[in-house]
């Protein structure tokens, strides 16, 4: 089993729309979780990290299933904007102490149409 | 807040030829920093991490090599580069969280 997998995608959805992203994960001991965003030919950025209660920032959700080890990422009322790869990221077991090193996904691939 | 600059941007080199990219950060000392590679349509794979200045742990046995002569500077090397070397090369660096922020990247294409 991989570490982190997603969906590739790509999830191509009206502007207005509601669309959810699932991550798993392998490493049950993993302790921190993130969201990030990658636009065509950027670097990744952060777009929020995941908490055990759930965490929402404006139109985006985020929630955690621990028992499951199951992450996901909710966007409503999709803009234009949105189009991009998102990826999860979970930390690994085996990192190095004090290294936070962290296991990207690679990512699902959203288009929003207009 | 915490600036991360590489260069150069975009670089073509001939298969066989050496590579230096340079990373550099701002606002914020002894971070770790992080070298990663994403080739075409495939997801981040880390090469390099530091700790500290001259502490360098390697991911992926390869023909790349990684030293951080100062805090905040951190640089990717190879002697002879191949083909397969081709990708996009991100430099990231965490403050002692687990939230890493990337610099804007520099696209290598090895001919």
């Amino acid at each position: 089993r991989k570490e982190v997998e997603q969906d590739p995608g790509p999830f191509n959805v009206p502007e207005g729309a509601t669309v959810a992203f699932n991550c798993t994960y392998s490493n049950s001991a993993s302790q921190s979780f993130f969201w990030y965003r990658q636009d065509c030919r950027k670097e990744p950025k952060l777009l929020m990290s995941v908490y055990s209660s759930g965490n929402e920032d404006g139109r985006f959700t985020a929630q955690l299933n621990r028992a499951s080890q199951y992450i996901s990422l909710l966007i409503r009322d999709s803009k234009l904007s949105d189009s991009a790869t998102y990826l999860c990221v979970v930390n690994p077991l085996n990192s190095g102490a004090g290294s936070y090193q962290l296991t990207f996904g690679k990512g699902t691939k959203l288009s929003v149409i207009p | 807040s915490q600036t991360i600059h590489q260069w150069p941007a975009t670089l073509v080199q001939p298969v066989g030829s050496p590579l230096s990219l340079e990373c550099t950060v701002e606002g914020t000392s002894n971070p770790n920093l992080y070298w990663y590679r994403q080739a075409a349509g495939r997801g981040l794979q880390l090469l390099f991490y530091s700790v500290g200045i001259g502490q360098i742990s390697s991911e992926v046995p390869q023909n790349l090599s990684a030293s951080r002569p100062q805090d905040r500077q951190f640089i990717l090397s190879s002697k002879k580069l191949l083909l397969s070397d081709s990708g996009f090369y991100l430099c990231a660096m965490t403050a002692h969280t687990y939230e890493q922020y990337f610099g804007p990247g520099t696209r290598l294409t090895v001919t």
